[in-house]
């Protein structure tokens, strides 16, 4: 059973418009929010994260965008470039506890 | 000045073999992480260890064991290797179990 849902697993955009990766949860108990970017044959690396008592939190090109009653995040990259190719993980956790994981979005800008 | 590491990168072995991974970070953290990335791309946590302590043990065979000689290294042993342990493995570490976790680049392990 999911928790974390990243019901895309790929999505294509032109360079310089805005890249928007969504994702779902179903655990109401999830109180940190956190999007992390993988390279193909790296780790996944921290981009951005959001804690469930606000709305939005920006940084730079990069903003998280939380839904509490839609239970629903979303990652918004403007202008996309060449280098945001690569996969984003939407991940989720309790207070203490684990982080889960969605199955990640594979973003290709394109040229 | 890499800040976690892992080695091997790569592993290939027979079926029934034991191997290790290891994991070493050099960030200072007291928390660090094993998690397997199956072939359905799922990033699932295998264990945590806060300060040489296992705190988080997820549902894994017994034949995985971590072990944490010090706070700066957390190494995986896999004992009777099988098929479907192929997968990739990362370590990650973070200054506290609520604090941001920094990944390693993976172990691409080949169980044939």
């Amino acid at each position: 059973d999911q928790q974390v849902k990243q019901n895309s697993p790929s999505l294509s955009v032109q360079e310089g418009r805005i890249s928007i990766l969504n994702c779902d949860y179903t655990n109401s108990m999830f109180d940190y929010f956190l999007w992390y970017k993988k390279y193909p044959a790296e780790g996944p690396t921290f981009l951005i994260s959001i804690s469930s008592i606000k709305d939005k939190n920006e940084d730079g090109r990069f903003t998280v965008f939380l839904n509490k009653s839609a239970k629903h995040l979303s990652l918004h990259i403007v202008p996309s470039q060449p280098g945001d190719s690569a996969v984003y993980f939407c991940a989720a956790k309790e207070w203490d506890d684990k982080i889960i994981f969605g199955k990640g979005t594979r973003l290709h800008i394109l040229p | 000045d890499t800040a976690v590491s892992q080695t091997p990168k790569y592993l290939v072995t027979q079926m029934g073999n034991d191997k290790s991974i290891k994991c070493e970070q050099n960030l200072g953290h007291d928390t660090m992480y094993w998690y397997k990335q199956d072939s359905k791309k799922f990033l699932k946590i295998m264990f945590s260890y806060n300060n040489k302590e296992l705190i988080i043990n997820e549902t894994v065979p017994n034949r995985f064991s971590p072990k944490s000689p010090d706070k700066a290294h957390l190494n995986l042993h896999i004992n009777s290797l099988e098929l479907g342990d192929s997968a990739v493995y990362f370590c990650a570490s973070s200054l506290g179990a609520r604090e941001t976790q920094y990944f390693g680049p993976g172990t691409r392990l080949l169980v044939l």
